[in-house]
């Protein structure tokens, strides 16, 4: 595709309950980003994928986070139990693979709130 | 570990005039350096980046940036702002492995 998209935009949870988060990547990109941004900070990193591998989930808050890209491309980002802390922006980002620099592309995020 | 200071949180200028944005990085090696910006609603569109080379760096937009090792910086330009500048500025550092890590953010308004 053009760019990397995300779905849901926009999503609302009652506390408790379970989401799910799509990335779609751009085409042929090999590595896959998930970051978390908070209402006025700058995004964290959360986990790392090299093709379906995912190789860094340093960042990922608690044991509720999950996520995988079975395939290499589609990537989904799952959250049990939601709290109202796990209320931000979900970036994903991809890029085309660490040899070629490690400049990401950015999709327009999902914006969780938690009631 | 890397880590970014964006030491203004937010920025006024007028429209028409020179802007500058501030960014401080640690890392022991020289990382490689991006300036992001978002506007709201948006997901992040990369203005410029330094890998290595020419220190002063052209981006999108009319941007630039220069990165000075001596003082860990790498501050963004742009001479002459106009009003769709108004947006929040992400300084960030990769240290060669795949990891970026992001300052807090500068937002910039323009005034008539």
């Amino acid at each position: 595709g053009a760019g990397v998209s995300q779905s849901p935009r926009y999503k609302v949870a009652k506390r408790g309950q379970d989401v799910a988060l799509r990335c779609d990547p751009i085409s042929g990109h090999v590595s896959l980003f998930w970051y978390q941004q908070a209402l006025g900070q700058g995004p964290e990193f959360l986990t790392y994928f090299q093709n379906e591998a995912q190789l860094d989930k340093s960042g990922l808050p608690s044991d509720r986070f999950f996520a995988e890209r079975p395939e290499g491309s589609v990537s989904t980002l799952k959250i049990q139990r939601t709290q109202q802390e796990d209320s931000a922006v979900y970036l994903c980002a991809s890029s085309l693979d660490l040899a070629g620099g490690p400049e990401q592309f950015f999709g327009p995020g999902t914006r969780l709130t938690v009631l | 570990a890397q880590s970014v200071t964006q030491p203004d949180i937010h920025i006024t200028v007028s429209e028409g005039a020179s802007l500058e944005l501030r960014c401080n990085y640690s890392y022991g090696a020289t990382p490689y350096l991006f300036w992001y910006v978002q506007s709201p609603g948006q997901g992040l569109q990369l203005l410029l980046k330094y890998f290595s080379g020419d220190t002063l760096v052209q981006g999108i937009k009319g941007f630039e940036a220069e990165f000075k090792r001596s003082q860990s910086s790498f501050n963004l330009r742009k001479p002459s702002v106009h009003w769709s500048d108004a947006a929040e500025y992400f300084c960030a550092v990769g240290a060669g492995d795949y990891k970026l890590s992001f300052g807090a953010g500068t937002t910039v308004t323009v005034r008539a």
